[in-house]
């Protein structure tokens, strides 16, 4: 299986703030990689795919980049709705994996 | 729109066989367009995928489940399901169902259900 490493696991960031999460591939996925965010008590939720591509409705202050192996998740100015765990997922390998998660918290 | 919703027990008695269904609406099973697809969260951790059956009926699973899981899609009433034999408490989680959203370029997770608790004791 493909594994998936994102780091940091966790980070405290306050309002305003650019925060960057990196997700890592241990083989290449070429552009089939996902991000979601399950916000506290929810079901997770289609961030973008694809890299880069935002899903309906995902605020432009997310962008997505990379290929291959490494990817990032930018917010570029962070808001309270943004709190929760965001997990990159990929989607090359017929069986899919999601990385451990990186919870987002607030200052 | 489509949405789903999961239903079925919230305890299952180990070396029994949790049956989970997802009901569809905006949307229907047969239509093409999506894999209907679960993943389930064990307490306090990350996402795990279970599998999916595609809209040509492929099955894709877990290699981790493969032996004791089945995912089916019932078109008469616009569900899937899943049933998972032998359990045991390590199979204890929530479990999401999900339509998994093609196109030539991505495969994503674009709808999820609001996850139902399963617990494995007796």
């Amino acid at each position: 299986d493909i594994q998936l490493t994102q780091s940091p696991s966790s980070l405290s960031a306050s309002v305003g703030d650019r925060v960057t999460i990196t997700c890592r591939a241990s083989e290449s996925v070429t552009k089939y990689l996902n991000w979601y965010l399950q916000q506290p008590g929810k079901a997770p939720a289609l961030l973008m795919y694809g890299v880069s591509t935002l899903h309906r409705g995902v605020p432009s202050r997310f962008s997505g980049s990379g290929s291959g192996t490494e990817f990032t998740l930018t917010i570029t100015s962070l808001r309270p709705e943004d709190v929760g765990t965001y997990y990159c997922q990929q989607s090359f390998s017929t069986v899919y994996t999601f990385g451990q998660g990186t919870k987002l918290e607030i200052k | 729109q489509v949405q789903l919703q999961e239903s079925g027990p919230g305890l299952v008695k180990p070396s029994q066989t949790l049956s989970l269904t997802c009901n569809v609406s905006g949307g229907s099973v047969n239509s093409g367009g999506f894999y209907w697809t679960w993943i389930r969260q064990h307490p306090g951790k990350g996402l795990e995928w279970i599998g999916y059956m595609s809209d040509t009926g492929s099955l894709y699973y877990n290699p981790s489940l493969r032996s004791r899981l089945s995912i089916a899609v019932d078109t008469s009433t616009n569900q899937f399901s899943l049933r998972l034999s032998s359990v045991t408490a390590a199979d204890a989680a929530v479990y999401y169902c999900a339509a998994c959203g093609y196109t030539g370029a991505r495969y994503s997770m674009d709808y999820w259900g609001q996850g139902t608790v399963v617990t494995v004791s007796s």
